[in-house]
């Protein structure tokens, strides 16, 4: 089970929106509606963001944005904040009622 | 307030055993999976395991079947997971996480607790 891939670091100035990828395969990102987002800030445990590829809990900021397209899930932040400089990690089922993590993006707010 | 806390995390030798719990609180416990998530220090998350509702179902990370064993006890809303025959590269945060299947998400994350194997 190898990790959904995620590019190491974004980057953004405050106000800007900024996109992360995450690419898996058939077998989890493209076979299922089961994509999850993460925010972790340094030291502190994640906070769930996105659920079912493109839905916000309650609570969530509207800046935080789901997609995906084929094998390809995609978190979009709009008017970045210097709050929102943190790692952010994807998440997908599996096959076989295991789930999977991408390899986390550092997002900088310059 | 929604609280998972861990406990049981330690430093071991390679090959020895630890047990750590996670202790829920603020939602029903009883209605969620439950999950342990682990942190190699200065890297990624990885899932470890998966418990359902009543206990009947546990899945686990191919790494770790055969030595990590996932359970519960709802009447004390509490989860663990036993781990045997630990290795250097079980060193990690061991968070819990709670997934509700209203979302297919882990609503809910403990602030984890360090597991360091090592001789």
């Amino acid at each position: 089970q190898s990790a959904l891939t995620q590019p190491a670091s974004v980057s953004g100035s405050p106000g800007q929106s900024i996109t992360i990828s995450c690419t898996g395969t058939s077998s989890d990102v493209g076979g299922y509606n089961l994509v999850s987002w993460y925010q972790q800030h340094p030291g502190k445990a994640p906070k769930f963001l996105i659920y079912e590829v493109n839905k916000r809990p309650s609570g969530v900021s509207n800046r935080f944005s789901g997609s995906r397209s084929g094998n390809t899930a995609s978190l979009t932040i709009s008017g970045l904040q210097a709050e929102d400089e943190a790692d952010y990690y994807c998440c997908s089922y599996a096959t076989f009622d295991t789930w999977i993590f991408g390899g986390g993006t550092k997002l900088t707010v310059l | 307030e929604v609280q998972l806390v861990e406990s049981g995390g330690g430093l071991v030798q390679p090959g020895e055993s630890l047990r750590l719990s996670c202790v829920a609180s603020g939602f029903t416990f009883s209605s969620y999976w439950m999950t342990w998530v682990r942190q190699t220090p200065g890297k990624g998350l990885e899932w470890v395991a998966n418990i359902n509702q009543d206990g009947s179902e546990k899945y686990y990370v191919d790494s770790v079947k055969g030595r990590f064993t996932i359970s519960r006890d709802n009447a004390k809303n509490s989860v663990f997971v036993q781990m045997n025959n630990l290795r250097d590269e079980d060193t990690a945060v061991y968070y819990c996480a709670g997934l509700w299947s209203g979302y297919n998400a882990f609503e809910f994350w403990g602030q984890g607790t360090l597991v360091t194997v090592s001789s």
